[in-house]
């Protein structure tokens, strides 16, 4: 059983260029998770989201940032014209459906560097 | 919605001290409480976790952690800390129909 595969692991963008990174749950998880730390600070909630439908964005900026998880493939987050301030390691976490096994297993993240 | 406070962003202690991280949670409904272990350039690992049950749990690595609900604290311990455990600490909190929160962090420094 696959952990929670992230890719890639590294990518380099130009200012106003677009990120896309991706996240696959481990099997049999329908819930998926996206955290941005940023360097030498804690990580930081961004959204919350089940099969085709969001369920919390309430860490997501307003502006630019983008996230989905379709009925079939993996977890996207996307950024769209990056900025510098964009830089740092997105991590997807992905869970059971809400209850005893709430317990989240993370990707080894993406780290976006934006030049 | 939940929510979590790690008191102190950095904690430094010798080799073979008492290791000690403070993890307050906020949640309306009966926790379910998390620590997790992040190393350097690497993702988060689960250490140990609470549901329902003992209130002392103990994970991996000699750590532990008590829930205490009369204080909504979660704090981690370990009696004695090797160099190996210098890495980020962060708590997590989540309740049954809930996303899961994480604190901010705790880096955690061994000194030899």
């Amino acid at each position: 059983n696959a952990g929670v595969m992230q890719n890639p692991r590294h990518l380099v963008r130009r200012r106003g260029q677009e990120a896309r990174l991706r996240c696959s749950p481990m099997k049999g998880h329908s819930h998926v998770y996206w955290y941005r730390q940023l360097p030498e600070e804690g990580l930081k909630f961004m959204v919350y989201l089940q099969k085709e439908n969001i369920i919390d964005e309430s860490g997501m900026p307003k502006e630019r940032f983008s996230a989905e998880f379709p009925k079939e493939g993996p977890s996207i987050l996307r950024i769209q014209q990056v900025v510098r301030g964009d830089s740092a390691a997105y991590f997807c976490a992905s869970s059971q459906a809400p209850g005893m096994n709430t317990e989240a297993f993370f990707g080894q993240g993406t780290r976006l560097t934006v030049v | 919605a939940q929510s979590v406070t790690q008191l102190g962003s950095h904690v430094s202690v010798s080799e073979g001290a008492l290791v000690l991280l403070r993890c307050n949670y906020s949640s309306s409904v009966p926790p379910y409480l998390f620590w997790y272990v992040q190393y350097p350039n690497q993702g988060l690992q689960l250490l140990l976790k609470y549901t329902t049950g003992a209130t002392l749990v103990k994970g991996i690595n000699g750590f532990e952690a008590e829930f205490k609900k009369s204080e909504t604290s979660f704090h981690l311990t370990k009696p004695s800390a090797h160099m190996s455990d210098a890495a980020e600490y962060f708590c997590a909190v989540s309740d049954p129909n809930n996303d899961m929160r994480f604190g901010a962090g705790t880096r955690l420094t061994v000194k030899p």
